[in-house]
């Protein structure tokens, strides 16, 4: 069965700091990948997308993500966090067709 | 940008009573999916639907659980008789290319 794997369950990082979010994805045919923010009680914004072509996505607020087909990866990361950043972050992956599964987040802290 | 919306934003009922969640999916979307979320845990899928009909559901989606979509722009979610254990936040979502979600219901019961 497809799963998202996200190893980091909490992170802190000091602001102005730089940050990288982990997710791998079991093996499988082209993923459709995702990354989503979701702040404390509310929905799941999504931050960016890859469905094919460069690898290299850039998404909302400054963040980037790679995906790496040898390492079923697509960590998501941002050069300089700012406070506004402190929130839940989730790995998904989807299909043309398929529902889309989520990593089991990862809950991001910043130290001023 | 287009919206998917969820009503109502937030919901108490008693134990054993039935809750409609609905949703209003982006129009020209054509797939639709029901998650749920418990308090600090992952987001958990329940329920696809394709072509009016349900496509996929997961472990979850027993028979407590039906979706509708009634007039060809809601789309609902129902629990028949709720339990304390759906006490959750449920996400509506649809998708063309990518998954736009709703702000989702806190369902509470009590």
């Amino acid at each position: 069965a497809q799963s998202v794997t996200q190893p980091d369950i909490h992170i802190t990082v000091s602001e102005g700091a730089s940050l990288e979010l982990r997710c791998n994805y079991s093996y499988g045919a082209t993923p459709y990948l995702f990354w989503y923010v979701q702040s404390p009680g509310q929905g799941l914004q999504l931050l960016l997308k890859y469905f094919s072509g460069d690898t290299l996505v850039q998404g909302i607020k400054g963040f980037e993500a790679e995906f790496k087909r040898s390492q079923s990866s697509f960590n998501l990361r941002k050069p300089s966090v700012h406070w506004s950043d402190a929130a839940e972050y989730f790995c998904g992956r989807g299909g043309a067709t398929n529902k889309l599964i989520f990593g089991t987040g990862t809950l991001l802290a910043v130290q001023p | 940008e287009p919206e998917v919306t969820q009503t109502p934003s937030h919901q108490v009922t008693q134990m054993g009573q039935e809750v409609i969640l609905r949703c209003v999916p982006i129009s020209n979307h054509l797939y639709f999916y029901w998650y749920r979320q418990i308090l600090g845990q992952k987001v958990e899928f329940l329920v696809s639907f394709y072509n009016n009909e349900i496509s996929e559901k997961s472990e979850i989606f027993d028979d407590q659980f039906s979706v509708e979509r009634p007039d060809g722009s809601n789309f609902t979610l129902k629990i028949r008789s709720t339990k304390l254990e759906d006490s959750a936040m449920y996400f509506c979502a649809s998708k063309l290319m990518g998954y736009t979600f709703g702000s989702g219901t806190r369902l509470t019961v009590v």
